[in-house]
């Protein structure tokens, strides 16, 4: 069964540094996602991604994040500056109309 | 954000009973929910989901149940096997499944053999 993919499983990374987490979406899938889970909290919707533009973002999506699909397969979301409070997993997510989103296994980012 | 609620942090049951898993929301512009599951290290696998237009919608061993008027679903789990055992998402969404879900904070189940 198809599935999404994410690399690196683990990342670690300075605070202030930039960093980019991929995901691969399911091939034929239309609708990207971004969500990320803080340790103990829920899981919460970062931005959606729709026809090569971003179609809603949350709170959370200030001008430090950045979503690219470089390449017609690859989905990446790329923090600028990052700040301890990013450090998190990170969940890629896709479907087709009217399918359920399909999750990959996740990014743990963690901010030093 | 209390939009979607599992009032429930963890719920253990014997191997063979049935476990039902609660979840309530606030929002009235949500028409479909879901439920996910997840093990350690991997992420949230689909489960289930209904539609605001319906009440009940079972997939083999898995049911889910929406009571609209009181903004309530419950997943049941009929036999609960000790492979059922991980932390168990409600999430909503409006209009479609396009659309971004909100998440509950997630039931922990525990199938004891």
């Amino acid at each position: 069964e198809p599935e999404v993919t994410q690399t690196p499983s683990h990342q670690v990374t300075q605070m202030g540094q930039e960093v980019i987490l991929r995901c691969v979406p399911i091939s034929n899938h239309l609708y990207f996602y971004w969500y990320r889970q803080i340790l103990g909290q829920k899981v919460e919707f970062l931005v959606s991604f729709y026809n090569n533009e971003i179609s809603e973002k949350s709170e959370i999506f200030d001008d430090q994040f950045s979503v690219e699909r470089p390449d017609g397969s690859n989905f990446t979301l790329k923090i600028r500056s990052t700040k301890l409070e990013d450090s998190a997993m990170y969940f890629c997510a896709s479907c087709r109309d009217n399918q359920p989103q399909h999750f990959g296994d996740g990014t743990r980012l963690s901010i030093l | 954000d209390q939009q979607v609620k599992q009032n429930s942090p963890s719920l253990s049951v014997q191997e063979g009973r049935i476990s039902i898993l609660n979840c309530d929301y606030t929002n009235s512009m949500f028409d479909y929910f879901l439920w996910y599951k997840k093990y350690p290290a991997e992420g949230p696998t689909f489960l289930i989901s209904i539609s605001s237009i319906k009440d009940k919608n079972e997939d083999g061993r898995f049911t889910v149940f929406l009571n609209k008027s009181a903004k309530h679903l419950s997943l049941h789990i009929v036999p609960s096997q000790p492979g059922d055992s991980a932390v168990y998402f409600c999430a909503a969404s409006d209009m479609e499944y396009g659309n971004k879900l909100v998440f509950g904070a997630g039931t922990i189940l525990r199938v004891k053999s």
